[in-house]
């Protein structure tokens, strides 16, 4: 079984100062981690992923997550807030034999940065 | 690389009528496709696997009838909404997956539908 937590709805941060938005996972495989990002009406876009190799992932936009597999935790930073960040934002686990691979997609966080 | 469109991006029909929406996989093929749905301020919501050339496999609760998939090419996956009515209005997201891997989704920008 696979699930996704993340643990907050909404983050508020002021514009320059940094971001974390927190995800957790359970996962019953070797699993890989995404997040992604949903702007206003828009669909998603990849800003990273994890799969087995380094467990600091480097994404677009400044952002980066790390993979520890002793939390169970994929948590998405970024050292300096931007307006054009306010976004809804996904963490998402996909894990399973190969070729039966299930995606589960966390709730959610909306972050909000303020000028 | 790796895009995904989705036409329309936004309709609105009437209640009762037949809605096909089209998912793409611009310069890649993929063997499997995704379609999503998104409730307002919810997450999303898996509605069933798109194999090309087989059936697809709807999610518990989504009902097959109602959400009828073709997967006809390694390029295009359709979603006809049939017999609409204004619960069905929603964002619907389609993905795809490249054929030959086993993760990553690469997502169209979805298709908001809107049932009067």
């Amino acid at each position: 079984a696979q699930s996704v937590t993340q643990l907050d709805s909404h983050v508020s941060v002021s514009e320059g100062t940094p971001v974390l938005l927190r995800c957790n996972y359970s996962s019953s495989y070797s699993p890989s981690l995404f997040w992604y990002v949903q702007h206003p009406n828009k669909g998603l876009q990849l800003l990273l992923k994890y799969t087995s190799a380094a467990t600091l992932v480097k994404g677009i936009n400044g952002f980066e997550a790390e993979f520890k597999k002793s939390e169970t935790s994929f948590h998405l930073t970024k050292p300096s807030a931007h307006m054009s960040d306010a976004a809804e934002y996904f963490c998402v686990v996909s894990d399973g034999l190969r070729g039966y691979q299930k995606v589960t997609f966390g709730i959610g966080t909306k972050l909000q940065v303020i000028p | 690389g790796a895009v995904v469109s989705q036409h329309p991006s936004r309709v609105i029909c009437k209640s009762g009528t037949s809605v096909k929406i089209e998912c793409r996989s611009l310069d890649f093929q993929a063997t499997t496709m995704f379609w999503y749905r998104q409730f307002p301020k919810k997450s999303l919501m898996l509605m069933a696997t798109s194999n090309e050339g087989s059936k697809a496999t709807y999610e518990q609760g989504v009902e097959k009838d109602k959400f009828l998939i073709n997967h006809a090419s390694l390029t295009l996956s359709t979603l006809t909404v049939t017999s609409a009515h204004p619960e069905d209005s929603s964002f619907y997201i389609c993905s795809a997956r490249i054929t030959g891997s086993t993760d990553t989704q690469y997502f169209g920008p979805g298709t908001r539908l809107t049932v009067l």
